[in-house]
């Protein structure tokens, strides 16, 4: 599992609340992604990091920030959760010394209602 | 604008048989070609990659085929097996900031 953990592994909000996404990693990867996964979609990258305090925006940034203060810590937050973004959120980091092999975490499913 | 375009959406495979899942791109800054397996519930799963300075790539009952000209990648499982049943995803990577970009899945059913 390339030692990713994401917390929470579940959660249900209420609309308009604001929501923070916890990843961590234990191996010191430069690395860092946040992607959410919907049906008929597929993946789609949120932000990505690639350094502490480095970051920036992928496809499907509205209504997200990112923060990556620590090498092991990469946070997602909702600001003012919506029901669109009810969804499947999957970490990723990328592995040193193997190309370009990316690994994912286990998802965080978030509801918002 | 879908860099990545993956099909079929969905295909029923009897065990035994072969499973074909294609895929297209359009950036030819893509350099690496992964497919990942997920299974309900969980984060997807690294299956196999390919560069595309190699036509063909095997694992096991897994093989990648790339046709650079086409810009057009395929995953082959051999003898298909009902523990294959899952979500398979291509995907692609180019740039210096690794970013992959996803097809949007196939689901594949294996029947007894």
């Amino acid at each position: 599992d390339a030692g990713i953990t994401q917390s929470p592994r579940h959660k249900v909000t209420e609309t308009g609340t604001p929501v923070t996404l916890r990843c961590h990693q234990t191996e010191n990867h430069r690395y860092m992604y946040w992607y959410r996964q919907d049906p008929g979609h597929g993946l789609r990258l949120i932000h990505y990091s690639y350094g502490v305090k480095d970051t920036d925006k992928g496809e499907v940034s509205d209504g997200y920030s990112v923060s990556r203060s620590k090498t092991e810590d990469f946070l997602l937050t909702l600001e003012s959760a919506t029901s669109s973004q009810t969804s499947v959120y999957f970490c990723a980091i990328r592995t040193r010394g193997s190309g370009n092999t990316i690994y994912f975490g286990e998802g965080s499913w978030l509801t918002v209602v | 604008q879908q860099q990545v375009k993956q099909s079929p959406q969905s295909l029923i495979v009897q065990k035994g048989g072969i499973s074909i899942i294609n895929c297209a791109y359009e950036n030819t800054a893509f350099d690496y070609f992964p497919w990942y397996q997920q299974f309900p519930g969980k984060g997807p799963a690294l299956l196999i990659a390919i560069r595309p300075d190699v036509s063909e790539k095997k694992e096991g009952r897994f093989t990648i085929s790339f046709n650079k000209s086409a810009k057009q990648f395929s995953l082959h499982i051999m003898d298909s097996q009902p523990g294959d049943s899952a979500t398979y995803f291509c995907a692609a990577i180019g740039g210096s900031n690794y970013k992959l970009t996803f097809g949007k899945g196939t689901l594949l059913t294996v029947n007894p």
